[in-house]
């Protein structure tokens, strides 16, 4: 199957402080590509859509400013976390589809686990 | 209006035996896909299976087997003679419309654990 990856996989940063998070598709295009956010015991929650060179799509209540998602090409998708506070700790999981394909399957990189002290 | 509803937050069950995980969907739309994830406490989301919304047969693939009641808006997990590794979360999730574009909705999990 396709793989994603993201990078990095754990990162504690201070208050106040920005962060990014990088997906990638290794094997395929991903002309769309998912940003999910995910708390302790609870489900995936869907932040945005990432549309390869064109605005992500945010789902709402999410906060645009915030969550920065650029997607500038067809296998790097990033998600910056600006101004961080220790509620933006969470589990965050990218996801890629294949483009251009009749795949229904949407591949998950193994996510970043962000700490924010 | 929850779209994808898992009724049971944790079930148990003996080694060996099958269990069914529940899972009821809202749409309106004729073309969608439903899945079933696996994660374990490393956080990665496995692909367990998929059932389009058009295909007449149950999907199955090798243990799990997908019950698929379109009239009733269901489309249960089967997972048949349970192991130990099958301890984890199990989310069930639906793609609507049917495009690689469109984004997958969750629903709640359900915590399985397998005694020995």
């Amino acid at each position: 199957g396709a793989v994603v990856s993201q990078h990095p996989s754990r990162v504690i940063c201070k208050s106040g402080t920005s962060v990014k998070i990088e997906c990638r598709s290794l094997d395929f295009q991903a002309t769309t590509m998912f940003w999910y956010r995910q708390f302790p015991k609870q489900s995936l929650m869907l932040m945005a859509t990432s549309n390869e060179g064109s605005k992500a799509t945010y789902e709402q209540g999410v906060e645009k400013d915030k969550f920065l998602i650029n997607h500038a090409s067809l296998t790097l998708s990033t998600l910056t976390v600006t101004s961080a506070h220790p509620e933006d700790s969470s589990f965050y999981i990218c996801s890629a589809s294949n483009a251009g394909t009749e795949d229904y399957e949407q591949y998950f990189g193994p996510g970043t686990r962000l700490t924010v002290t | 209006a929850q779209k994808i509803t898992q009724t049971q937050p944790g079930m148990f069950v003996q080694e060996k035996e099958a269990v069914t995980l529940d899972c009821t969907y809202d749409t309106s739309d004729q073309s969608y896909g439903l899945f079933w994830y696996k994660q374990p406490s490393s956080g990665e989301m496995i692909f367990l299976i998929y059932q389009g919304s058009y295909d007449e047969q149950n999907a199955t693939e090798g243990r799990y087997s997908l019950n698929f009641q379109k009239a009733r808006k269901s489309a249960n997990l089967v997972i048949s003679a349970s192991q130990l590794g099958d301890s984890a979360m199990y989310f069930c999730a639906m793609r609507e419309p049917y495009s690689s574009a469109s984004k997958i909705i969750f629903g709640s999990g359900t915590r399985l654990s397998i005694r020995p």
